[in-house]
């Protein structure tokens, strides 16, 4: 079962357009959230994560968004660049089991000029 | 980055034959992980450890098992590789405390090839 879910596999933006990737999730239980970006042939990289106790936190062009009724939360990339092209993942934790992240099955972004 | 190194980076090998992944980090967390990462699977937890010596199984622990004898290094063990094991293997680091943030720190990865 699949706690973690990212229905698009793929999105393709224009370079200084809006990119949203969207994530939802099962889990009642989960209160913390994150994404993840991944180039080939390196590691995932943390970039942004938001708790549940807000709806909204940005960090220069990315903003995480989190709707706790709806199970939803988004990334948001304005203004997005080709250097944001790459496969994005979401990943969350309940507060009893901050050590063990979920992950979705990520969304891969292209950005083009 | 995070001081996290994995080798080898690549690594090609027979059915049937035993292969051990290295995961070394110099961050002093406590938290270690071993994640396979697969198309449309996302990252999937394979083991990880919570301390020297204490390890549990993650979500697709079947063929593997892990070792920790020192806080900076954690081996991932396929005792006898089969070609469903094909994919790139993912190490990761945390200090994760009860009650605050999670964020997990990753290694380059390391791609490993069964024939």
């Amino acid at each position: 079962d699949q706690q973690v879910k990212q229905n698009s596999p793929s999105l393709s933006v224009q370079e200084g357009r809006i990119s949203i990737l969207n994530c939802d999730y099962t889990n009642s239980m989960f209160d913390y959230f994150l994404w993840y970006k991944k180039y080939p042939a390196e590691g995932p990289t943390f970039l942004i994560s938001i708790s549940s106790i807000k709806d909204k936190n940005e960090d220069g062009r990315f903003t995480v968004f989190l709707n706790k009724s709806a199970k939803h939360l988004s990334l948001h990339i304005v203004p997005s660049q080709p250097g944001d092209s790459a496969v994005y993942f979401c990943a969350a934790h309940s507060a009893y089991n901050t050590d063990k992240l979920i992950f979705g099955t990520g969304t891969r972004l292209q950005v083009f000029p | 980055d995070a001081g996290i190194t994995q080798s080898p980076r690549h690594k090609v090998t027979e059915t049937g034959t035993p292969v051990t992944l290295r995961c070394h980090q110099t961050e002093n967390h406590r938290y270690m992980y071993w994640y396979r990462q697969d198309p449309g699977h996302g990252l999937r937890l394979i083991h990880y450890s919570y301390g020297v010596k204490d390890t549990d199984k993650g979500e697709v622990s079947d063929g593997y098992s892990v070792s920790r004898s020192k806080t900076e290094d954690f081996l991932l063990t396929l005792e006898s590789a089969t070609s469903s094991q094909t994919s790139v293997y993912f190490c990761a680091i945390s200090n994760a405390l009860e009650g605050q943030g999670g964020e997990q720190y990753f290694g380059p990865g390391t791609r490993l090839t069964v024939t």
